[in-house]
């Protein structure tokens, strides 16, 4: 069964550096999107993308925050300079198409900001 | 807010039981999703219902959802220990672009 799938698993960067995390949505899916969940708390939204551009966003996710999907295959979120509050569970989703309303989610990406 | 918001935070039963868990959400929907997350592990979808559907089955799971107050339930029959995890109700925001998370509840099935 097809499903989406999330690189690295566990992400330990410093203060003040880039990350990158990449997600692999579901082959023939159109809509993704980026969640994160700090421990404990709920999964919280932070932005959606279609047709290769943003279809909206949180207030979470501001200008050190951007999506990339740079080939076609791959889905990429980047915090350009982490802050100790970035640290969370970074879950990547996808949805098939305009009319089907599951998204799909990847296992995560567990980014520790140290 | 949109976000939905589950009640209780946490049920513990003994196998077999039924356990039901509560969503109430504060603005229209077009539809809303059940998930189960297992500790440490990602989002797994497990029921939609829209908005002009009153009740859904889908195996031991039966959701409900009543528009004018704004809620909907998520009942698990013959509850066995591997139902164990946190459940979560989705909202979107009308457009299907952003989806809301509740705060969960924390479901511990006892073999």
């Amino acid at each position: 069964e097809p499903e989406v799938t999330q690189t690295p698993s566990h992400q330990v960067t410093q203060m003040g550096q880039e990350v990158i995390l990449r997600c692999v949505p579901i082959s023939n899916h159109l809509y993704f999107y980026w969640y994160r969940q700090i421990l404990g708390q709920k999964v919280e939204f932070l932005v959606s993308f279609y047709n290769n551009e943003i279809s909206e966003k949180s207030e979470i996710f501001d200008d050190q925050f951007s999506v990339e999907r740079p080939d076609g295959s791959n889905f990429t979120l980047k915090i350009r300079s982490t802050k100790l509050e970035d640290s969370a569970m970074y879950f990547c989703a996808s949805r098939a198409n305009y009319g089907t309303y599951e998204q799909y989610f990847g296992p995560g990406t567990r980014l520790t900001v140290t | 807010s949109q976000q939905g918001e589950e009640d209780p935070q946490a049920l513990s039963i003994q196998e077999g039981e039924n356990a039901t868990m509560n969503c109430s959400y504060k603005t229209s929907i077009n539809n809303l999703q059940w998930y189960r997350q297992n500790s440490g592990r990602g989002l797994v979808h497990l029921i939609l219902i829209r908005s002009n559907e009153r009740e859904k089955h889908s195996g031991r799971l039966r959701v409900t959802l009543d528009t004018s107050k704004k809620s909907s339930s998520l009942l698990i029959t013959a509850s066995r220990a591997a139902d164990t995890a946190s459940y979560f109700c989705a909202t979107d925001a009308g457009n299907f672009n952003k989806f809301y998370f509740g705060s969960g509840t924390k479901l511990n099935v006892k073999p």
